[in-house]
């Protein structure tokens, strides 16, 4: 275990279902972040969580919405996916003002169907 | 602006053999360099870092990269691979903060028996 917790591990959901993915950290990070993973493509950087505020949000649809109640937990919230949405959705956190990267936890595989 | 370059998206070796993944880096700061593995249907795991201190950084499981700042490079090597070492690598640059990580395409690393 890094210390980030996700789940669930893995998600299948109907296309119009809603489902949330949560993600964890006991680190005392003060950011968190989500990626998407999809097969042949470079990770994407989704949102960005610092001190508990959004500070970045790369053009991703509604359809995705994040939520970070407190500097331990994010959840991405799901509704009205596509198939194209299927991908590894990895969580990170990190602690802000230091040079030691990222800590990620081990991704939820979400296919929709 | 900073930005990865991932040489290989494939490398190939044998047991036993020298691990050679390169990633050539642009930036606009100091650098701050990263190597993360990622084993199957698995989060990404911090392998070494490089905080402007010593240009050889020794990580986990045997791996090392140098940084070479007038190659702008920063490649990942090993001196005998073994199997369990068979994931996809990525190399990443940091920017201004924790906030701006960019992350390389990946180079797959295949270990023949």
């Amino acid at each position: 275990e890094t210390g980030v917790t996700q789940t669930p591990r893995h998600l299948v959901m109907g296309m119009t279902n809603k489902k949330s993915l949560k993600c964890e950290q006991h680190l005392g990070h003060n950011a968190m972040y989500w990626y998407k993973q999809s097969a042949k493509k470079p990770l994407e950087l989704m949102f960005v969580y610092s001190l508990e505020e959004r500070v970045e949000n790369n053009s991703v649809p509604s359809r995705f919405s994040p939520e970070c109640p407190n500097s331990s937990h994010l959840f991405l919230h799901l509704h009205t996916l596509q198939p194209e949405d299927s991908a590894l959705y990895l969580c990170a956190s990190s602690l802000q003002g230091t040079g030691y990267g990222y800590t990620f936890g081990s991704g939820t595989r979400l296919t929709v169907v | 602006a900073q930005s990865v370059t991932q040489l290989d998206s494939h490398v190939s070796v044998s047991e036993g053999t020298p691990v050679l993944l390169r990633c050539n880096y642009s930036s606009s700061y100091s650098p701050s360099l990263f190597w993360y593995v990622q084993h199957p249907n698995k989060g990404l795991q911090l392998l070494l870092k490089y905080t402007s201190a010593a240009t050889l950084v020794k990580g986990i499981n045997g791996f090392e990269a140098e940084f070479k700042k007038s190659e702008t490079s920063f490649h990942l090597t090993k001196p005998s691979a073994h199997m369990s070492d068979a994931a996809e690598y990525f190399c990443v640059v940091r920017g201004y903060n924790n906030n701006d990580m960019r992350f390389g395409a990946g180079t797959r690393l295949t270990v023949k028996p």
